[in-house]
C-alpha cells in the first residue's frame, strides 16, 4: 500500500511569506506526527495528533507554527511569516494508533528553504 | 532538545565487518527505538526494544539495553556498502509527551565495499 507522502518535495521562499507544508498518512492510522531535521538542531519534534486533535502541541517553536488536521486523514502545518531559521527538512510520520509501541511511518519530507 | 546522544559520530568500515553504535538517553523509557536514514530523508524504522528485554534481533541487526546505565547498542553484522545511513536512536515520549519520539544526534555509518 501507499506510504506517507509530502508535498512538496522542495519549497524555496523568501523571508516573511507564510508557507503550507502538506502530509498525506497511511489510510487508517489514527496518529499523525510532524518533525523537524536541521543542522543545527538535530531531528525535533513539532506536534502529534491523535484523529483530529494535537494532545501534544508541545514542540511548536513559535505561534509562527500552526499545524491542523481535518477528517482524521490530511495534515497541513503552516509556518507564517518565515524566517531563515525555519529553513529545515519537515517530516512527518503516522502511525495506527499512536500507542507507544507503534512503529511510526515516516514521509520523505519537505525541504524548506528561506531566502 | 535531543534526550540522546550517540557515540560514535561518524563510523566508517570495510564491507563485511561488524559495526556497533552506542545511545545514552536520560528518562526512563517505555521502549527504545532505532532508525535508518538515507541521504537525509525518510526515517525507516529498524527495530524496536522494550525497557523489559535485554536484547532482540532482526535479521544482521542485534540490539541491547541496558536499562541501569541508560544506554542501547545496535550491532549490525556483515556490513554491505548499502547499509550506509545516518542512524539513529529514539527513545518513546511518557506522560503527556507519550504521542513524540525524541531522537538521539545519530551516527553516520559509511560502508566501502
Amino acid at each position: 500500500g501507499a506510504g506517507v507522502s509530502q508535498s512538496p518535495s522542495n519549497k524555496v521562499t523568501e523571508k516573511g511569506k507564510d508557507v503550507e507544508l502538506r502530509c498525506d498518512p497511511i489510510s487508517g492510522h489514527t496518529a499523525l506526527y510532524w518533525y523537524r531535521q536541521s543542522l543545527g538542531q538535530g531531528l525535533e519534534f513539532l506536534i502529534y495528533f491523535q484523529g483530529n486533535s494535537a494532545p501534544d502541541k508541545s514542540g511548536l517553536p513559535s505561534d509562527r507554527f500552526s499545524a491542523e488536521r481535518t477528517g482524521g486523514s490530511v495534515s497541513t502545518l503552516t509556518i507564517q511569516r518565515t524566517q531563515q531559521e525555519d529553513s529545515a527538512v519537515y517530516l512527518c510520520a503516522s502511525s495506527v494508533s499512536g500507542w507507544s509501541t507503534d512503529t511510526q511511518y515516516f514521509g520523505p519530507g519537505t525541504r524548506l528553504t528561506v531566502l | 532538545s535531543q534526550q540522546g546522544e550517540e557515540d560514535p559520530q561518524a563510523l566508517s568500515i570495510q564491507e563485511g565487518e561488524n559495526a556497533t553504535m552506542n545511545c545514552s538517553y536520560k528518562t526512563s523509557i517505555n521502549n527504545l527505538q532505532w532508525y535508518r536514514q538515507n541521504s537525509g530523508r525518510g526515517l525507516v524504522h529498524l527495530i524496536l526494544i522494550r525497557s523489559n528485554e535485554r536484547e532482540k534481533h532482526s535479521g544482521r541487526l542485534r540490539v541491547t539495553l541496558d536499562t541501569s546505565k541508560k544506554s542501547s547498542s545496535l550491532l549490525i553484522t556483515a556490513s554491505r556498502a548499502a547499509d550506509t545511513a545516518s542512524y539513529f536512536c529514539a527513545q518513546r515520549g511518557g506522560g503527556t509527551s507519550y504521542g513524540k519520539l525524541t531522537f538521539g544526534q545519530g551516527t553516520i555509518l559509511t560502508v566501502h565495499p
